[in-house]
């Protein structure tokens, strides 16, 4: 089984400031992960996915996104957030190699940025 | 073209009333689902398909039944609607494993 942790319920940022949002995930496999964006209203849509292969994984949108076996992390990154980055931001992840695969979902971390 | 597609897009119902909710994904993917979104923003999986076939149900109420007539589509029949089902409900699609899941924009559920 899996669980994913979004320790940050909301993140409040300044335009044009650098932001990370924590990810941390536990799984007794392999996992894959994913982290995406849900603006107001719609729904989600992928930034990014880690499957094997670099563990720096670069996304939509200038997210990007460091895979960190050793400290089960996949922190969500970004250099300098615009306005329209306000969205809620989920984390994920699936375990691979059993019958059957679901997506598990962090609580989600609010975005919020201020002019 | 929208890649999947949910309708209604918002519900508002009376408690003890049955209601559907229609999926509909034009990607020739092999795989939905449907999510629950509740008040906090959790999203949990409710039900899987592969290729017609229920593959993931999770411990959900036997009031949702899910059907799927072909691949396409996967709709939501939910029996005597209570006050704690009123949520978001997301389909969503994908190919294979590991690959992206494709979400719907969202049925706003509100049971009254």
């Amino acid at each position: 089984a899996q669980s994913v942790t979004q320790l940050d319920s909301q993140v409040p940022v300044f335009e044009e400031a650098p932001v990370e949002l924590r990810c941390n995930y536990s799984s007794s496999v392999s996992v894959y992960l994913f982290w995406y964006v849900q603006y107001p209203n719609q729904g989600l849509q992928l930034l990014l996915k880690y499957l094997s292969g670099s563990t720096l994984v670069k996304g939509i949108n200038g997210f990007e996104a460091e895979f960190n076996k050793s400290q089960t992390s996949f922190h969500l990154r970004k250099p300098s957030v615009h306005i329209s980055d306000t969205a809620e931001y989920f984390c994920a992840a699936e375990g691979y190699g059993g019958a059957t695969n679901k997506l598990i979902f962090g609580t989600g971390t609010l975005l919020a940025v201020q002019p | 073209d929208t890649a999947v597609s949910q309708t209604p897009k918002y519900l508002v119902t009376q408690m003890g009333n049955d209601k559907s909710i229609k999926c509909e994904q034009n990607l020739g993917h092999d795989t939905m689902y449907w999510y629950k979104q509740d008040s906090k923003k959790f999203l949990k999986i409710m039900f899987s398909y592969n290729n017609k076939e229920l593959i993931i149900n999770e411990t959900v109420p036997n009031r949702f039944s899910p059907k799927s007539p072909d691949k396409a589509h996967l709709n939501l029949h939910i029996n005597s609607l209570e006050l704690g089902d009123s949520a978001v409900y997301f389909c969503a699609s994908r190919g294979f494993f590991g690959e992206t899941q494709y979400f719907g924009p969202g049925t706003r559920l509100l049971v009254l």
